[in-house]
């Protein structure tokens, strides 16, 4: 019984399209997570939404859109992909008051 | 400079050995302390959870967190192969609702 999950796990695209990943958590926790990690596995906080609400955009492009249509799932979308986008990105969620993230197992996009 | 630093590795002893993981920062507010392990093409697992200083214990692995050093590490008793992935540690203070993440070090445990 996946905890954080997320589709698709893989997704390869050309340059200039659109696409979507989804995540959904059965935790039941009120905070979720995108994080970018980069091909030196570093791992970066994209956006964090708490109760379906926008706390943190960290400096992101704005054609990443995130989605919040209920606290258990945090949907992002990308416009006019570029090859700098490739990365895996992860989807995460934690309780309010506690800090431990979960993380999904990942989207690895390739934009070619 | 990065707010967390942590040597990227690779690291590679024989298998029974302690592993000695590390992680420097420089925002005094961090509070709370996390290791994940990180399998390839995996997500990263919770191993360890720290509040402020001290020491935590886990089976075969230990958390230590110095706030006045800020300095964290992870110990790893009698090491397995299975033990050989990238270990991250991560970092935050109250009420950030963001994780800020070291590089990672990717460990191999070699039987």
């Amino acid at each position: 019984d996946t905890a954080v999950s997320q589709t698709p796990k893989y997704l390869v695209t050309q340059m200039g399209n659109d696409k979507s990943i989804k995540c959904e958590q059965n935790l039941g926790h009120d905070t979720m997570y995108w994080y970018k990690q980069d091909s030196k596995k570093f791992l970066k906080i994209m956006f964090s939404y708490n109760n379906k609400e926008l706390i943190i955009n960290e400096t992101v492009p704005n054609r990443f859109s995130p989605k919040s249509p209920d606290k258990a799932h945090l949907n992002l979308h990308i416009n006019s992909l570029e090859l700098g986008d490739s990365a895996v990105y992860f989807c995460a969620s934690s309780r309010i008051q506690n800090t431990e993230a979960f993380f999904g197992q990942g989207t690895r996009l390739t934009v070619v | 400079q990065k707010e967390v630093e942590q040597d990227p590795g690779p690291l590679s002893v024989p298998e029974g050995v302690i592993v000695s993981l590390n992680c420097t920062y420089s925002n005094s507010a961090f509070q709370y302390f996390m290791w994940y392990r990180q399998y390839s093409r995996k997500g990263p697992e919770l191993l360890m959870y720290t509040y402020s200083s001290g020491n935590k214990e886990d089976g075969r692995f230990t958390a230590q967190v110095d706030k006045s050093s800020k300095y964290i590490s992870l110990f790893i008793r009698d090491s397995q192969p299975s033990d050989s992935a990238t270990y991250l540690c991560a970092m935050t203070s109250q009420g950030a609702q963001k994780l800020v993440f070291g590089q990672g070090t990717r460990l191999t445990i070699n039987p």
